[in-house]
């Protein structure tokens, strides 16, 4: 049984299209979150939700936008691709928004052409 | 100064050896901690999170220093299946955030 999971795993697509993330976890989790991670392998924060609220809302232009329909879930979508939108992008859920371990889906390699 | 700070390594470690690094934090309300290990091309999984008194899975040893504002992970009788990218997070109540550090690596090499 996959706690988090996400799809789809890879994603290819050309500058300018609209694409979704989805994401879901059966853990019973109240916070979910979207993390990017780049080339550089650096992990950043994009949003968090907790209770379907919107928690943390990073520097991250107005084109990305999440969708938490309910606790369970937690998607992302993109307008409007870019180039430098191509990263590993990882759902994660934890029990609280501080104090918890992160729960990683298995990541969404986005490649923009 | 970054909000969480790591050696990127990689560190270059003997089979068998024992290797130890560092994470420092800046903010000083920084109540939570934890180690995570990521492999190539995978997600990061929680190795273990780290307590006030310092605590022990196995071979791996973490510590906190609150005076001094880093924790860190020691790992003993390293295998080759350690190698990986290494990953602290901290955790601050005010701004609901856990950043992550930029990860060390490590290489366990025969």
């Amino acid at each position: 049984d996959t706690a988090v999971s996400q799809t789809p795993k890879y994603l290819v697509t050309q500058m300018g299209n609209d694409k979704s993330i989805k994401c879901e976890q059966n853990l019973g989790h109240d916070t979910m979150y979207w993390y990017k991670q780049d080339s550089k392998k650096f992990l950043k924060i994009m949003f968090s939700y907790n209770n379907k609220e919107l928690i943390i809302n990073e520097t991250v232009p107005n084109r990305f936008s999440p969708k938490s329909p309910d606790k369970a879930h937690l998607n992302l979508h993109i307008n409007s691709l870019e180039l430098g939108d191509s990263a590993v992008y990882f759902c994660a859920s934890s029990r609280d928004p501080t104090n918890s371990p992160l729960h990683f889906g298995n990541g969404t390699r986005l490649t923009v052409t | 100064r970054k909000e969480v700070e790591q050696d990127p390594g990689p560190f270059n470690v003997p089979e068998g050896a024992t290797v130890a690094f560092n994470c420092t934090y800046s903010n000083s309300a920084s109540q939570s901690f934890f180690w995570y290990r990521q492999d190539c091309r995978k997600e990061p999984k929680l190795l273990m999170s780290v307590y006030s008194s310092g605590n022990e899975d196995g071979r791996f040893t973490a510590q906190l220093n609150r005076a001094s504002q880093y924790i860190s992970l020691l790992i003993r009788d390293s295998k080759l299946s350690d190698s990986a990218t290494y990953l602290c997070v901290v955790g601050v109540a005010a701004g609901n955030k856990l950043t992550f550090g930029g990860g060390t690596r490590v290489l366990v090499k025969p």
